[in-house]
């Protein structure tokens, strides 16, 4: 069975700091991998995808891939009370639909 | 351009009877998957529908359903009701899967079931 697994959280980090989120994955054959983020009450919105192994930089975030150990991680850096969601991890098995983690609720605090 | 869009936004039904939920894709999009999200279970994948036809199927019951039109529009339907069904009903559009799938998919505000 293909599994995303996240630690649930909450995970709470201090305004400013860096956030990190993990995420591993079971299907050796996963291809592609993104990270959404939810607001409560609201639909998820991509923040980023990665393909290749090695890091990906967007502004405050950096997504890091290693197929060989089969793990994904969001970074955000100097994280603002704003940045408080819940992160959910992609992953596309090959030719497959998406199977989502059950995300990780992060705490920004003041 | 505008988003994904998925009507109703909010649905109350009961026990035994039947809903349909429809999704209005990203323009240019061919590809639209349900998803159901709850607090036990998270985001589970329903469906996958691209140019008219199911390429993908999650692992519900039959009574969960689900089409596309030549517009790519999609209907998803539910059939007697369970107190079970109750969850939010994304829907998301994405150009084109692809194999292997480089394709992003974009989420719709959801539909909120209320089962009672």
């Amino acid at each position: 069975q293909k599994e995303v697994e996240q630690n649930s959280g909450p995970l709470s980090v201090p305004e400013g700091a860096i956030a990190s989120l993990n995420c591993t994955y079971s299907d050796r054959g996963s291809q592609s991998f993104f990270w959404y983020r939810q607001y409560s009450g609201k639909s998820p919105e991509l923040i980023m995808f990665i393909y290749s192994n090695g890091d990906k930089e967007d502004g405050r975030f950096t997504a890091q891939l290693n197929k060989a150990s089969q793990y994904v991680s969001l970074l955000i850096r100097d994280s603002q009370p704003s940045d408080s969601a819940t992160y959910l991890c992609a992953v596309s098995p090959y030719g497959q639909n998406f199977v989502f983690g059950p995300g990780t609720r992060l705490s920004v605090l003041p | 351009k505008a988003g994904v869009t998925q009507t109703p936004r909010y649905l109350i039904k009961t026990r035994g009877q039947q809903v349909t939920l429809s999704c209005s894709p990203i323009s240019g999009h061919r590809s639209v998957s349900w998803y159901q999200q709850t607090p036990g279970q998270g985001l589970q994948f329903l469906f996958e529908y691209f140019s008219e036809t199911q390429r993908n199927k999650g692992n519900f019951p039959g009574r969960f359903s689900g089409r596309q039109f030549s517009n790519s529009r999609s209907e998803m339907n539910v059939s007697t009701l369970e107190l079970g069904d109750s969850a939010l009903y994304l829907c998301a559009s994405s150009y084109s899967p692809g194999t292997p799938r480089t394709d992003t998919q974009y989420f719709g505000p959801g539909t909120r079931l209320t089962v009672l």
